[in-house]
């Protein structure tokens, strides 16, 4: 068991930029979540996997932001035509099913600074 | 829609008991789980209660009432490491049995 591993850890952008964090959950963990997090604030729920399927988006969620996870395996988070709203902490969790499905797993998050 | 409150800010003396409460409102209530986060740092999971009652983990344990919509987080012989946030977070069908987070309890320790 490795954890929840992110990267890039920090990010600084200019507006209008576009930008890719990846995710590599633990490897056997099916279930995949990316939220964002701001100072003082608690996670906001942005998607989910089960597998390679995205199963949920946020309603609030601007059509800007798209994730992929291919194989099931490892997972990208894209933020297209970045604005100073979008930064923000970024952090990536993961689970198993079933009767473990409620403890998720962070990683340490990929900081984007929007400028 | 749905909310969750719990104090912004809570602080105790080490040694001490703690309780940290966490109310909510929401529709299809299904789980409610606890988190911690240092500065900088990651969540991580401390419990989660889909019945009522007491769950116990340790030094950690925490209570639900789904008819009192209310939930706590009681911390037992605290520990200067025990300086960290706590998040109550709640699977509803409000969300889509997506976890919705309250804003977070900031406890701090003192010798």
């Amino acid at each position: 068991d490795t954890g929840v591993s992110q990267d890039p850890r920090h990010k600084i952008t200019k507006r209008g930029q576009n930008v890719t964090f990846r995710c590599d959950p633990i490897s056997e963990h099916n279930r995949l979540y990316w939220y964002r997090q701001t100072l003082g604030q608690g996670p906001e729920f942005l998607t989910y996997f089960q597998n390679e399927a995205q199963l949920e988006k946020s309603r609030l969620l601007s059509d800007r932001f798209s994730a992929e996870r291919p194989k099931g395996s490892f997972s990208t988070l894209e933020i297209q035509r970045t604005e100073q709203g979008d930064s923000a902490m970024y952090l990536c969790a993961s689970s198993l099913g079933g009767d473990s499905a409620e403890k998720l797993f962070f990683g340490s998050g990929t900081q984007l600074s929007v400028l | 829609g749905q909310s969750l409150e719990q104090p912004s800010e809570v602080t105790a003396v080490e040694g001490a008991i703690v309780q940290i409460n966490c109310t909510y409102q929401t529709s299809g209530f299904y789980g409610l789980s606890w988190y911690q986060q240092h500065d900088g740092g990651a969540p991580t999971f401390l419990s989660y209660n889909a019945l009522d009652g007491l769950e116990e983990t340790g030094r950690f344990s925490s209570f639900l009432s789904r008819s009192d919509s209310y939930g706590y987080l009681l911390l037992q012989e605290l520990q200067m490491k025990d300086s960290a946030s706590y998040f109550c977070a709640v699977r509803s069908l409000d969300s889509n049995y997506q976890l919705i987070w309250g804003a977070g309890t900031k406890l701090i320790i003192k010798p």
